[in-house]
Order: C-alpha cells, then sequence, then structure tokens
C-alpha cells in the first residue's frame, strides 16, 4: 500500500536561512509526489510536483523539492525562508498513474514556524 | 473567483441530523475528489467521481455517508444519522481530466457534531 511519512511535526527556522521540510514515501511503482501547503482556514495550495525527469522540481514561491529515488525521499526546500511562508505543509503521493482515479495519500503534516 | 468553492463554510449540527455539504468544482474539470481532514492528520480519501460517475468510494465512507454528481458539475455530500466521530473538515478538490495534474483544493465544510 501507497505511505507518506512526515517525520517532524514541526519545523522552526530563522527568516533569511534555508529550510527543509522533509518527506518519504512508499509506492508500488512510480512516484507521483506532490506537496502543498494549507493557511488558517484555507484549503490546500499546490506547490509543486514531480511526475518524471529533473530530481530537482521548481514550485510556486520559490520552493523547490528534490527527488531522490534511492532514499524514496521528496523534501521540500527554499534557500532563504520568509515569516510570510509559516503554514502547514503536506506531502502527497498519487496512489495511481494512467489515467485513473488520482487519489492522493497525505503525509500528517509538518508545521512550518519562520520566526523574524 | 474561479476557484473551487464549498458551502456551507461551517455546520454545527446535534447528533442525529442529516447534513448536507455543497461542492462547486473548476467548470473544465470533469474529475472532483472528497476529501476528509481531522485535527492533525492529513487528507483522508473518501470518493471520487469522474463527470457524473462515481468511481470509487473509500472504506471511510460508511453507509450513512452518500455522495452525487448530477450532470457532471457540482457535487454534494450528505451525512445521515451524524455522530461525533464525524467532526471533520470536509474539503473537495477539481482536477482536469489529464495525466499527472495537481489537484485544487476548495476552502472546506467545517462540521461540528454536538
Amino acid at each position: 500500500a501507497q505511505s507518506v511519512a512526515q517525520p517532524e511535526d514541526q519545523v522552526n527556522v530563522a527568516e533569511g536561512n534555508p529550510l527543509t521540510v522533509k518527506c518519504t514515501y512508499s509506492v508500488s511503482g512510480n512516484p507521483y509526489l506532490f506537496w502543498y501547503v494549507q493557511y488558517p482556514n484555507r484549503g490546500l495550495q499546490f506547490l509543486l510536483k514531480y511526475i518524471t525527469g529533473d530530481n530537482l522540481v521548481k514550485g510556486s514561491y520559490g520552493f523547490e523539492a528534490e527527488f531522490n529515488k534511492s532514499q524514496t525521499s521528496f523534501h521540500l526546500k527554499k534557500p532563504s525562508a520568509l515569516v510570510s511562508d509559516s503554514a502547514l505543509y503536506f506531502c502527497a503521493v498519487s496512489s495511481k498513474a494512467g489515467g485513473a482515479t488520482n487519489k492522493l495519500i497525505f503525509g500528517t503534516g509538518t508545521l512550518l514556524a519562520v520566526q523574524p | 473567483d474561479t476557484g473551487v468553492s464549498q458551502n456551507p463554510r461551517h455546520k454545527i449540527t446535534k447528533r442525529g441530523q442529516n447534513v448536507t455539504f455543497r461542492c462547486d468544482p473548476i467548470s473544465e474539470h470533469n474529475r472532483l475528489y472528497w476529501y476528509r481532514q481531522t485535527l492533525g492528520q492529513g487528507p483522508e480519501f473518501l470518493t471520487y467521481f469522474q463527470n457524473e460517475a462515481q468511481l470509487e468510494k473509500s472504506r471511510l465512507l460508511s453507509d450513512r455517508f452518500s455522495a452525487e454528481r448530477p450532470k457532471g458539475s457540482f457535487s454534494t455530500l450528505e451525512i445521515q444519522r451524524t455522530e461525533q466521530g464525524d467532526s471533520a473538515m470536509y474539503l473537495c478538490a477539481s482536477e482536469p481530466g489529464l495525466l499527472y495534474n495537481e489537484q485544487f483544493f476548495g476552502p472546506g465544510t467545517r462540521l461540528t457534531v454536538l
């Protein structure tokens, strides 16, 4: 069965410092990986995805993620954190590719707190 | 606003009552999903529609839950005889009918069952 793990409930970083939010996955077959961000009282917003190709994926708001097949990881990164990046971040894997249902399996989320 | 909309945003009900939520997807998206999110957890898949056809239901979706998407447009999720354990955020997402596209989420409906 597919699963996603986000080992850190919370990540604290100072503004201007680089940030990393960790994600590991377990799937049978090729993984299709996503990062979403959730601000209070708002829905999930798409940040980026990995389907195939370059292992480094660039997304919205300066975020990027590195796909590592051997470590089954898809960590989210940003070179310089902003206070406004403080939010709840979810990693997700698609259960199936090829035109059928694309239901997402989410991790438990990581709260990113950026201190000024 | 051309995003996914959900109504109501909040619903408080007493145990045993029925509730219905509505989701209006992005108009050109033929795929629609419902998820449930409880405090401290990631969203969990409930059900999926392609156009008007409900193609998959999670085991989480008990007999008290029913979802429809008439004419492949908006969708409704009904919970009958609500229980306190149904208290959660119910999220709707839509997706274009293309491979590997991301899902666009609505703001959710927060249900509180007293």
